[in-house]
């Protein structure tokens, strides 16, 4: 148990749904994330929050959004998704952004697949 | 363009052996390097870290060697033991953006038995 707990561990979806992804965390941490891993590629970074406010978003389609309404808990919303959205999307934490070299701490994930 | 690349995507061990897992980077300017463990059905766990002022650093049966100058970090582990299967991510992070840390593919490593 690190702390994240992200639901649901797995979502199936069509293309023309609305769903969306939840991640609490339970360690007092003030930076949230939202990370994507496709088979075969590398971790890669979609949103970034740190004390309710976006910091980072990393040239994602619209398709996906965001929603952080406190430190706590971290939503990503999902609309009109495509099959190769297909992915497993892990939410993480961090104490502070501001400090130097932060662990992540990682949910479980949720699995995603687009039909 | 990768800027962390992990170039195995797997490695096979014997039990009590040693596993080496390495890793390249391209961003001259990375100054914190981590390595994280992820089993099946579960997020990535921290593993151990390094910072660019050292060139090792130990924890228990785990070991990180960074060589700056080959941009090269590799991640020892002796003895191997079972429970080590799992993938292993590399990712560095860049000065004054610890917000964005870069992940590598990962290399699956089986321990055998």
């Amino acid at each position: 148990e690190t702390g994240v707990t992200q639901t649901p561990r797995h979502l199936v979806m069509g293309m023309t749904n609305k769903k969306s992804l939840k991640c609490e965390q339970h360690l007092g941490h003030n930076a949230m994330y939202w990370y994507k891993q496709s088979a075969k590629k590398p971790l890669e970074l979609m949103f970034v929050y740190n004390f309710k406010e976006q910091t980072e978003n990393n040239s994602v389609p619209s398709r996906f959004s965001p929603e952080c309404p406190n430190s706590s808990h971290l939503f990503l919303h999902l609309h009109t998704l495509q099959p190769e959205d297909s992915a497993l999307y892990l939410c993480a934490s961090s104490q502070d952004m501001r400090g130097a070299n932060e662990k992540l701490f990682f949910g479980s994930g949720t699995q995603l697949s687009v039909l | 363009d990768q800027q962390v690349k992990q170039n195995s995507p797997s490695l096979s061990v014997q039990e009590g052996r040693i596993s080496i897992l390495n890793c390249d980077y391209t961003n001259s300017m990375f100054d914190y390097f981590l390595w994280y463990k992820k089993y099946p059905a579960e997020g990535p766990t921290f593993l151990i870290s390094i910072s660019s002022i050292k060139d090792k650093n130990e924890d228990g049966r785990f070991t990180v060697f960074l060589n700056k100058s080959a941009k090269h970090l590799s991640l020892h582990i002796v003895p191997s033991q079972p429970g080590d299967s799992a993938v292993y991510f590399c990712a560095a992070s860049e000065k004054g953006r610890d917000d964005k840390i870069i992940f590598g593919k990962g290399t699956r490593l089986h321990i055998l038995p």
